[in-house]
């Protein structure tokens, strides 16, 4: 069935760094959505994409649709400690126009 | 202000013991759903319901039950049939197109079953 992969699944980071992160599949998908969740909270869509080879931001995050439509990444521009949180990627589930498939997450902790 | 809420927050329960959570949108959409989070990892859908008085089990209903009445509400009940109730419960809703995928979600009902 349809997977999703997210990497890395952590990631720790000084604050200032640029981030990268990505989600993969052996499936192709008509939409990507980045979400992030702070502790304790629900998920707050940030970004969705929607053609291949999109680019997308949202202030300092960005977000790209993969040409083959199997991918897409996210990176954050110069960190800072509210950027903490998981970071999941999502797709529709085939044939479904309603339930999503989640990636595992990536996990963002700034170093102090 | 349009959104989710979810109540309670916090809800601790005796084993055996029944149990609902509230769930509550005032975004006009027409999908609801329910997703469990286990620590350190992703979310799993449980039940979703397109529109009123339907619903459709996800990949782990077992031990759940729900009901939509009415289209802003969309209660989950944990039954003494879960082996593992404890949890963070996560309810989302969405438009009903296909179009957009985009699911909005509640800010969690964490269940902690002594």
């Amino acid at each position: 069935g349809q997977q999703l992969n997210q990497s890395p699944q952590s990631m720790f980071i000084q604050e200032g760094e640029d981030v990268s992160m990505n989600c993969t599949s052996s499936s192709i998908f008509n939409t990507w959505l980045w979400y992030k969740q702070e502790p304790g909270e629900g998920p707050v869509l940030l970004i969705a994409l929607y053609k291949a080879g999109e680019l997308t931001s949202n202030g300092r995050l960005t977000a790209q649709f993969g040409i083959t439509r199997k991918d897409s990444f996210l990176n954050i521009s110069a960190s800072i400690p509210s950027d903490v949180g998981i970071y999941f990627c999502a797709g529709p589930i085939m044939d479904s126009n309603y339930q999503l498939i989640w990636g595992a997450g990536t996990k963002l902790i700034i170093k102090p | 202000d349009g959104g989710i809420t979810q109540s309670p927050k916090y809800l601790f329960r005796k084993e055996g013991q029944n149990v609902t959570l509230s769930c509550e949108q005032n975004l006009n959409h027409d999908a609801m759903y329910w997703y469990r989070q286990d620590p350190g990892q992703g979310l799993r859908l449980i039940y979703y319901s397109q529109i009123v008085n339907d619903f459709q089990k996800g990949d782990i209903a077992e031990g759940y039950s729900v009901s939509r009445e009415k289209k802003e509400s969309f209660p989950l009940t944990v039954t003494s049939a879960q082996k593992n109730p404890t949890a963070f419960y996560l309810c989302a809703s969405s438009m009903l197109t296909s179009a957009f995928h985009e699911q909005f979600f509640g800010p969690g009902t964490r269940l902690t079953v002594l």
